[in-house]
């Protein structure tokens, strides 16, 4: 089965400068990777979608990137805000492409 | 709401007591997923629903736990004799299925105590 790895320490930041939180996974090559956001006591939202045949996807102020060498995801938030902490997870579909298995996610601190 | 609905969203109970967990899933959505999720950790896959049927239940960590969606729509998750390590967050998720990306969209949680 999939093992997905991500920064396993809480990250904390500055407001204003750039946060890049780790994705690895061991095993197949997912079609496609998702990240979602969880705020404490609420249910993970959906951020990004990039495809394997994607090297870079953007939306505002969030980049999202996919190795598939490295078999790694890299998730970028740029000129963060305290707005931006919360824990950030990443997924990946099962082979059968229905299902998704999540990493432990990275908390991310943004200080004023 | 056009959101998933999960009731309810507190729930304590004595261990060995049975639990029912409800999921309205968003309107239209044939895949229900309902996840569990202790702390410091991501949502662990329970079990899948593609329509009325459970196409994937290889994530029920045994035979005390059991998930029906009669109808298509509404989804209960079952717990019998219910011990404390059963204690999480026990999410739902619906999607459009293979008519989408894959995208989830979670309702809040359940949040299960179990003395």
């Amino acid at each position: 089965s999939q093992k997905i790895e991500q920064n396993s320490e809480a990250l904390n930041i500055q407001e204003g400068k750039t946060a890049t939180l780790t994705c690895n996974y061991t095993n197949y090559s997912p079609a496609y990777l998702q990240w979602y956001r969880q705020d404490p006591g609420r249910g993970p939202v959906f951020l990004l979608l990039i495809r394997e045949n994607e090297k870079e996807k953007r939306k505002e102020r969030l980049k999202v990137t996919f190795d598939t060498t490295l078999k790694q995801s890299l998730f970028h938030i740029t000129a963060s805000q305290p707005a931006d902490s919360a824990t950030y997870l990443c997924a990946l579909p099962s082979l059968g492409d229905y299902k998704l298995s999540f990493g432990a996610g990275t908390t991310v601190t943004v200080r004023a | 709401g056009a959101g998933v609905s999960q009731t309810p969203s507190n729930k304590v109970t004595e261990k060995g007591k049975y639990v029912e967990l409800r999921c309205d899933p968003i309107s239209g959505h044939t895949a229900l997923y309902w996840y569990r999720q202790s702390l410091g950790q991501g949502p662990e896959f329970l079990i899948y629903f593609q329509g009325t049927g459970a196409a994937d239940d290889s994530g029920l960590p045994n035979d005390r736990f059991f998930a029906v969606r009669p109808e298509g729509s509404v989804s209960t998750l079952k717990i019998q004799r219910t011990e404390r390590g059963d204690s999480a967050v026990y999410l739902c998720a619906s999607s459009l299925g293979v008519a989408g990306t894959g995208e989830l969209f979670f309702g809040e949680g359940s949040r299960l105590t179990v003395l």
